[in-house]
């Protein structure tokens, strides 16, 4: 069966701190994998999207960046966080036409 | 514009009654619609699932309407429990893109 693990669960960090997320899947090859931010009272606004290795779509300008080193493995970054990032990070995954499967997410807190 | 609209905004009910939660869109065209539960801190869990040509579906105290000519659905909870506390998301999907477009959900309260 696929799993998709994202860690950490919790994170604080400083204004102009450096940020790395990671996800991962298992039980599944060539995934499209997802990164979504998700504000107190909003739906989930979708960040960046890929389709294969090192293939990275942007949806909305911002502070931050992905990437895809492996098939399974996707990474949110940032070099200098603001107080703005703040906020529920989700990644997910799904084939074309399926559903969405999320991790269990990420409290990012920008001190 | 592709928007999916949930209400009520947040619901508290009694342990043991049932409740009705709303969603509309306006996405076309329109491939399926899905309804998430998603507790507090962590992922949303698909409930159900429902393309064009269902009208209703069912997943244990859970059923989904849906109806494609007013591009309404409903998420019905039959007898409460206080684990269905959680928030309700709608999710609708683009046909041609793929693109899945996602309600703010309803934030539901059970309360013995």
């Amino acid at each position: 069966s696929q799993t998709i693990h994202q860690w950490p669960a919790t994170l604080v960090q400083p204004v102009g701190s450096p940020l790395s997320l990671e996800c991962t899947v298992e039980g599944t090859s060539n995934p499209n994998l997802y990164w979504y931010r998700q504000a107190a009272g909003r739906g989930l606004q979708l960040l960046f999207y890929s389709v294969g290795i090192g293939q990275i779509s942007s949806e909305v300008p911002q502070n931050l960046s992905a990437s895809r080193p492996q098939d399974r493995q996707f990474i949110l970054s940032s070099k200098k966080l603001l107080l703005s990032d703040s906020g529920f990070y989700l990644c997910a995954w799904r084939r074309v036409l399926s559903e969405a499967f999320f991790g269990q997410g990420t409290r990012l807190t920008v001190v | 514009k592709n928007q999916v609209e949930q209400s009520p905004q947040s619901l508290i009910i009694l342990e043991g009654k049932n409740c009705t939660l709303q969603c509309n869109y306006t996405v076309s065209p329109f491939s399926n619609l899905r309804w998430y539960k998603q507790d507090t801190g962590r992922g949303p869990v698909s409930l159900t699932i429902m393309t064009f040509s269902e009208n209703t579906k069912s997943n244990g105290r859970y059923t989904a309407t849906l109806d494609a000519d007013t591009k309404q659905s409903s998420l019905h909870i039959t007898a409460s429990q206080l684990s269905d506390s959680a928030s309700y998301i709608c999710v609708v999907s683009e046909e041609n893109t793929d693109k899945l477009i996602f309600g703010t959900g309803t934030r539901l309260q059970v309360f013995p």
